[in-house]
Parts: structure tokens; sequence; C-alpha cells
């Protein structure tokens, strides 16, 4: 099977754009993550999408914002991007989303707000 | 929230030796995990250990934990040039959803 595919790789926009990452799950993967990775904070938590449903969120403002479509497909979107925002960009897929179950992340979306 | 801190933040080995991390964690958890990440790039999911279990086994990892102290280790046992990455661990703040809270990570380099 292939793996969690994010696209695209890189990025580079100034503050005050928009930004939209996609990631496509390991097929028959219905739960997808996303996941924040900067230096200062971490790994923190974005948000889950299950059956194009957001279950779960992190604390992070409304400008950030996810979705996912009928074929698990999923995408983040950030608004109005501050410096802060630079960050590798991680998601992760599993079947159906337990704790228990393994995620599979793929190699992230860096982004770079200057 | 970081809910994980892990000791040492980073730790230099020659290859073969054994590397021991630690990681601790403050809320009651469902199961604890622990992954690697090579040079800023995707997670490997390592092993999962559920809080009824007190060890576990996979290769040349072992895995502890302690839910009495909210403590696990990570021993990776004759250490390879290629174990040469950062080290996480999570846990589920969500009972039984994928809401991984992860540590900040051990940056570990085996030397040759």
């Amino acid at each position: 099977k292939a793996g969690v595919t994010q696209t695209p790789r890189y990025l580079i926009k100034t503050r005050g754009q928009q930004v939209t990452l996609s990631c496509s799950p390991i097929s028959g993967h219905r739960s997808v993550s996303w996941y924040q990775q900067t230096p200062g904070q971490g790994l923190q938590f974005l948000f889950e999408y299950f059956s194009e449903t957001q279950r779960n969120k992190g604390n992070f403002p409304g400008r950030f914002s996810g979705r996912q479509f009928s074929n698990s497909r999923s995408e983040m979107n950030v608004s109005t991007l501050e410096l802060g925002d630079s960050a590798l960009y991680l998601c992760a897929s599993s079947g159906e989303g337990y704790s228990e179950e393994t995620q599979y992340f793929g190699p992230g979306t860096r982004l770079l707000v200057l | 929230s970081q809910q994980g801190e892990e000791d040492p933040q980073a730790l230099s080995i020659q290859e073969g030796e054994n590397a021991t991390m630690n990681c601790s964690y403050k809320t009651s958890i469902n199961n604890l995990q622990w992954y690697r990440q090579n040079s800023g790039r995707g997670l490997v999911h390592l092993i999962l250990i559920r809080s009824n279990e007190r060890e576990k086994h996979s290769g040349r990892l072992r895995v502890t934990l302690d839910t009495s102290k909210k403590s696990s280790s990570l021993l990776i046992t004759a250490s390879r040039a290629a174990d040469t990455a950062s080290y996480f661990c999570a846990t589920d703040e969500s009972w039984g959803a994928q809401k991984l809270v992860f540590g900040q990570g051990t940056r570990l380099t085996i030397n040759p």
C-alpha cells in the first residue's frame, strides 16, 4: 500500500496570505489527523477528521480549519498567516481513529511565512 | 498542551551501546506510544504499550510503563548509526480518541 502523501512538501507564503495543505491517507483509512510541529511548541494536535466530520479539535485559533472529502482525503487551511505559523505540518491516518490504532504519518509540509 | 516530558533532551552514545530515554506524563492514559523522527521528516510509529501493560518488546526495543509514577522508558539495545533520530513519546489525551499529546523528544546521536 502507498503511504500517506502530503502536498506540497514545501511552501513559502507572506503574512496575511492563506494556505491550503493536502493529505491523502493510506487506502482504506478513514481517520485523518493533523499536527503542527515547531521548535518552540513541539508537536501539537490540530484536528482529526473521520467520515468527513471533525471529530476532535486541538487548541488552535479559528484561522486553522480543515475538511475531509468522501474519499478520506483531507485538506487544512490557514487563513491570515502569521510568522508564528511557520512550521512542519504533519498529517496522519489510521483505519477507524481509535487511540490504540497505529497512526501512519506523512512526510509533512514545511511552511515558511515571511 | 505538552503532556509528555522527555529526558534527556539529547543523548550521544557510541555504536553498539544501549540508549535509554524516559518520558513522564501528567494525566491518566489509555496507552502510550513511541515514535521516531529522522531530521524533521515524518514520524514512524515504533511501539504502543497499553495502560495495563508493564513492559513490551519489539526487536531491539524495550518499553516499560509505570502508571503509578506516570512514566515510561524506551531502551534501544545494540545501537546502530541508523538509530540516529529524535524519539517522541505520545499519550492519548482523550480516552479512546486519536488525539495524541507528544513530548518534546529526545535527540539521539549514535557515533560510529
